[in-house]
């Protein structure tokens, strides 16, 4: 079964616009929770990251928000630029050193 | 500076054929993890390792062997592949544990069993 699971495959935004990817997750034990972009024929590359002791975490044009009542994350890209345009995967773990990833949901950024 | 090198990046099998993927790191990384990743499904943990010498099982281990002989090398074999091996392998490295440093990725090999 899932544990982190992104039900958007896809998302379009017009570029200068705000991007919202968002996750959820369905194991209270996790902890850590990361951003991955990946572009196509590479492998993934690391965003952003977010502890659970924070509910917020920003880095340039990305900010990552972490609702743990609601098992929810979301990234924000402000503005959305087109080579912003990728794949993006959540994932997250609970103490140890196992991650679970999302399946991924696609960004295409118009110009 | 290479990073994380797989090797091969593309290679077909037929059904029962045996191989071994290759990853290869330079950046003095501890620990070094195998995924696969299949349409729908995201990428899923198959092995991974804690420093040389160590290997221990993830989300997804069945019909799948590894090692670690070297620190810099961390081999996928593949005993009797089956169809449903069919997926991307991504292979990646840490020097800490991902909660403390990120991991870095290879770019992939795409394997298909027929």
């Amino acid at each position: 079964d899932q544990q982190v699971k992104q039900n958007s495959p896809s998302l379009s935004v017009q570029e200068g616009r705000i991007s919202i990817l968002n996750c959820d997750y369905t194991n209270s034990m996790f902890d850590y929770f990361l951003w991955y972009k990946k572009y196509p024929a590479e492998g993934p590359t690391f965003l952003i990251s977010i502890s659970s002791i924070k509910d917020k975490n920003e880095d340039g044009r990305f900010t990552v928000f972490l609702n743990k009542s609601a098992k929810h994350l979301s990234l924000h890209i402000v503005p959305s630029q087109p080579g912003d345009s990728a794949v993006y995967f959540c994932a997250a773990s609970a103490p140890g050193n196992q991650f679970y990833f999302g399946t991924g949901t696609s960004l295409t950024v118009i110009p | 500076n290479a990073g994380v090198t797989q090797t091969p990046k593309f290679r077909v099998l037929k059904t029962g054929q045996s191989m071994t993927l290759l990853c290869a790191q330079d950046m003095n990384h501890e620990y070094m993890y195998w995924y696969r990743q299949d349409p729908g499904m995201g990428l899923r943990l198959i092995h991974y390792s804690v420093g040389e010498g160590t290997t221990a099982k993830g989300e997804v281990p069945d019909g799948y062997n590894v090692s670690r002989l070297k620190k810099q090398n961390f081999l996928l074999g593949l005993e009797s592949a089956a169809p449903s091996q069919t997926s991307v392998y991504f292979c990646a490295s840490s020097f800490d544990r991902p909660t403390i440093l990120p991991q870095h990725f290879g770019d992939g090999t795409r394997l298909s069993i027929l």
